[in-house]
């Protein structure tokens, strides 16, 4: 089976910078990806990792290490916009279908 | 590019009724899916579809059937509504190349309440 851990809530300040982690056990590991979700809106596509390393978009980073089942979303430069729900998913295989975790709440406070 | 729609927006149902939320996307996109998300628990994968005739079921398939007869359409049936229902549904549709993978394009979603 799969199990996608993610923290349920996070608070940070506006200007700074926030690590959201995101550890996954799950048996053929085909990739992970991060998604945006404000409140009351679908998800939006922010990034996607199959091989180890950072990949860099603008203020937003994900990293991944396949051996330790983990990745983390690098928000830098916080704006108030940014507060909304942060999703990890994770790719079995072949298949197209994604595995969510449950979400992290952040909040950005001026 | 409409992108992916999703009708309704929001429905109230009653226990028993059955009813179809429609999904439409105009990218050409191969891979088409039903999400479902409540509070806490993320989202779920109802049933998914890789192609034109082609459906399959996700982890919480039950009280819920689906059909691909086009490339541009994925409708969810609700066979008889049940209160455990009441959700937020996503329908999702993605594509990749060798040069990648696009992720998944989520409509709007439908918020469906059963008494």
């Amino acid at each position: 089976g799969q199990n996608i851990d993610q923290p349920t809530e996070m608070t940070a300040t506006e200007g700074a910078i926030v690590q959201i982690n995101c550890t996954y056990q799950t048996s053929g590991f085909n990739g992970l990806f991060w998604y945006q979700q404000h409140a009351g809106e679908a998800p939006t596509f922010l990034s996607y990792n199959v091989l180890d390393g950072l990949e860099e978009k603008g203020r937003f980073s994900s990293f991944l290490s396949r051996s330790k089942g983990y990745s983390y979303l690098l928000l830098k430069e916080l704006q108030m916009k940014d507060s909304a729900s942060y999703l990890c998913a994770v790719r079995l295989g072949s298949a197209r279908q994604l595995t969510f975790g449950s979400g992290t709440q952040l909040t950005v406070l001026p | 590019n409409a992108g992916v729609t999703q009708t309704p927006k929001f429905q109230v149902l009653k226990t028993g009724q059955s009813m179809t939320l429609q999904c439409a996307q105009d990218m050409n996109h191969e891979y088409m899916s039903w999400y479902r998300q409540d509070p806490g628990m993320g989202l779920r994968l109802i049933h998914y579809s890789v192609g034109a005739g082609i459906t399959d079921q996700g982890e919480v398939p039950n009280g819920y059937n689906v059909s691909r007869s086009t490339t541009e359409d994925f409708p969810l049936r609700l066979l008889s509504a049940a209160p455990s229902q009441t959700s937020v549904y996503f329908c999702a549709s993605s594509y990749s190349t060798d040069r990648g993978d696009y992720g998944y394009t989520f409509g709007s979603g439908t918020r469906l309440t059963v008494v």
